[in-house]
This record gives C-alpha cells, structure tokens and sequence, in this order.
C-alpha cells in the first residue's frame, strides 16, 4: 500500500497568511494526488486533482503543485471560510490511501 | 447534478453484518467513466477506502486488503443503486460511512460524497 504522509497535522494561521501544507507519498505516483477540504460535520470536498488541477467552482487563491512523491497545498492568503482540514489522496493505484489531515485554525 | 442518498442502520450488535445502500441520481452505477465508492472515517484510522465497485464491460470490485475477507460492494441496476455489506464488524468498524462517487481513467478522483452516516458497532 502506497503511504501517505502529511505535515504539519495542525497549524494556527491568520487571515491573510500563506499557508502550504506537504503530502509526501512512500512511492512514485506521478501526478495522481488530490486535495480535499473538510469542515466539521460534512464531508470532504475535492479541491484540487491531478496534483495542480483546481476543480470546478474552487477559489483561485488554492493552488497545488509537485509530482512524483512530494506535492503542496498552498493558500495565497487565508480566508476565514479556509479554516478546516485539508487531507491528501493517491489515485494511482488501489488501495486508495489517504493522508493523515492538516488542520487550519485560527491564530 | 450528481445526488447520492444513503440508507441503513446507525447501530450494528458486533459480530453482525453492516449494511448500508446509496441511490444514485443524475448518473448511473453502470457508467463508463465512474467507479461507486465506500470511504469510512474515525478518529483512530483517519479517511480510510473501503472498496468499489464499477463496469467495464462486466463488473469490478476492488477491495482494501484491510476489509477484503468481509466486505462486499454491489451494483444494483434495476434500483441505480449499490450497497455496503460488511460481515462480522467490530466495534473498531465504528466510523461514518460515505458512499462517493469516483472519476476513474486518465483524471481520477472523489468528486461526489454523501453526507455520510454515523454507524456505531456496540451491543
């Protein structure tokens, strides 16, 4: 199973801030990672696709990037409606795997 | 627009099995391009895939090795519908449970979640 790790598990940001969050996989998987986001109560919400991909409907302050086994979340400049976790996720092989979450709080 | 409404128990006694289905509205479970999903989350084992179900040209079930000896994912074409069936659950197998809708070929992702159920496994 490919494995996912994320950093950091939480972090404390202000409005405004650029945030970048890490998704390093333990093999190659070219570009098949995804972002999701997800509030307390709801489910995740795609973000991002093949690793740069901003899916339909999403604010163009996202933006990922990376390939191969090291890929970014970044958020140029923090909103209030940002503050949430974000999780990673390869689609390159089976099983899928997920990354353990990064939470956004307030600072 | 995709919809996805989920039906079943939120309290399974252990050793028994968790059932739960998903009616798809605005595709269908025999699409060429989608793959039916079941994803489940708790605090102890994060987002976790369970397994999927998707045609082409006959029916694919791909599991997690985690689960693979007691799960079973069911397209139902009549209904539009698949089902969760997981056999002798354990209180770990508490989590909430979406069904969700994949993308699979050259761009491949979770593009529609249900809202998702609590199940508890708890005498």
């Amino acid at each position: 199973d490919i494995q996912m790790t994320q950093s950091p598990s939480s972090l404390s940001a202000s409005v405004g801030d650029r945030v970048t969050i890490t998704c390093r996989t333990s093999q190659s998987i070219n570009s098949y990672l995804n972002w999701y986001q997800q509030k307390p109560g709801k489910a995740p919400n795609l973000l991002i696709y093949a690793a740069s991909t901003l899916q339909s409907g999403v604010p163009s302050r996202f933006s990922g990037g990376g390939s191969g086994t090291d890929f970014t979340l970044t958020i140029s400049s923090l909103q209030p409606e940002d503050f949430a976790t974000y999780f990673c996720q390869q689609s390159y092989s089976s099983p899928l795997t997920f990354g353990g979450g990064t939470k956004v709080e307030i600072k | 627009q995709v919809q996805l409404q989920q039906s079943g128990p939120g309290l399974v006694t252990p050793s028994q099995t968790l059932s739960l289905t998903c009616a798809i509205s605005g595709d269908s479970v025999s699409s060429n391009s989608a793959a039916w999903n079941w994803i489940r989350q708790s605090p102890s084992r994060g987002l976790e895939w369970l397994g999927r179900t998707y045609y082409r040209s006959k029916w694919i079930h791909d599991y997690a090795g985690s689960v693979k000896s007691r799960i079973i994912i069911n397209p139902d074409t009549s209904k539009n519908q698949f089902s969760l069936q997981l056999n002798s659950v354990t209180p770990e197998d508490t989590a909430v449970y979406y069904c969700v809708r994949g993308q699979i070929g050259d761009r491949r992702y979770f593009d529609f979640w249900v809202q998702g159920t609590l199940v508890t496994v708890s005498s």
